[in-house]
């Protein structure tokens, strides 16, 4: 089964800063690469699909790029709504592995 | 408008089954991946696994293969998963997601989630 290494596990940074969430598969995937945002007590909701697709909806700050197996989630000004935990998810077979999730939290 | 509808908060004791189901609306059910997702109290987003409810067709994760059970009733859009016995580590929050037509895809909706509950 593929891992997916995804660090920071606890981010912090102050409002309009520029912030960057990597994962990292432990083998080609491709671009079969989802980011989901959940809020503080909420459900979990799609960002990004397909490594940079953003979601119907999804604020233009969000990106996302990939090179090889490393995939990364860009907030280009970071906003008080944005306090959230990020997973990754390899999505190209069963089982489609999140990551362990990285916490952003406004300093 | 895609909707999963999710059954209610279960509080149960060890070794009791539970059936917790899923309803999803305003799409084609029988076209469409299912899959369960697991949120241990303050832990991360587990992959359970998916169905097809077209044919049944199930994929599990290895991790919980043996564990729960994945089903579904395309007569009535509903997807389900079940526990025979249940174990105090089995206390999570349940989601059901919607993927797309093909098993290869993000989980594009979510239910808002079961809260299952397991103590003596």
């Amino acid at each position: 089964d593929i891992q997916m290494t995804q660090s920071p596990s606890t981010l912090s940074a102050s409002v309009g800063d520029r912030v960057t969430i990597t994962c990292r598969a432990s083998q080609f995937i491709s671009t079969y690469l989802a980011w989901y945002q959940q809020k503080p007590g909420k459900v979990p909701e799609l960002l990004i699909y397909a490594a940079s697709t953003l979601q119907s909806g999804v604020p233009s700050r969000f990106s996302g790029h990939v090179s090889g197996t490393e995939f990364t989630l860009t907030i280009s000004s970071l906003q008080p709504e944005d306090v959230a935990t990020y997973y990754c998810q390899a999505y190209n077979r069963p089982p489609h592995t999140f990551g362990g999730g990285t916490k952003v939290e406004i300093k | 408008e895609v909707q999963l509808v999710q059954s209610r908060a279960e509080v149960k004791k060890p070794g009791e089954s539970l059936k917790i189901s899923c309803k999803g609306s305003g799409y084609s059910f029988t076209t469409h991946w299912i899959g369960w997702v697991r949120q241990m109290p303050g832990k991360g987003l587990e992959w359970m696994g998916i169905i097809f409810p077209g044919e049944s067709d199930i994929r599990y994760s290895p991790s919980f293969q043996g564990q729960v059970t994945i089903s579904a009733d395309k007569s009535i859009n509903t997807a389900y998963l079940q526990w025979s016995s249940l174990k105090p580590s089995d206390s999570a929050i349940y989601y059901c997601a919607r993927l797309g037509v093909v098993p290869a895809a993000p989980l594009y909706y979510w239910g808002p989630g079961t809260l299952v509950t397991v103590s003596s």
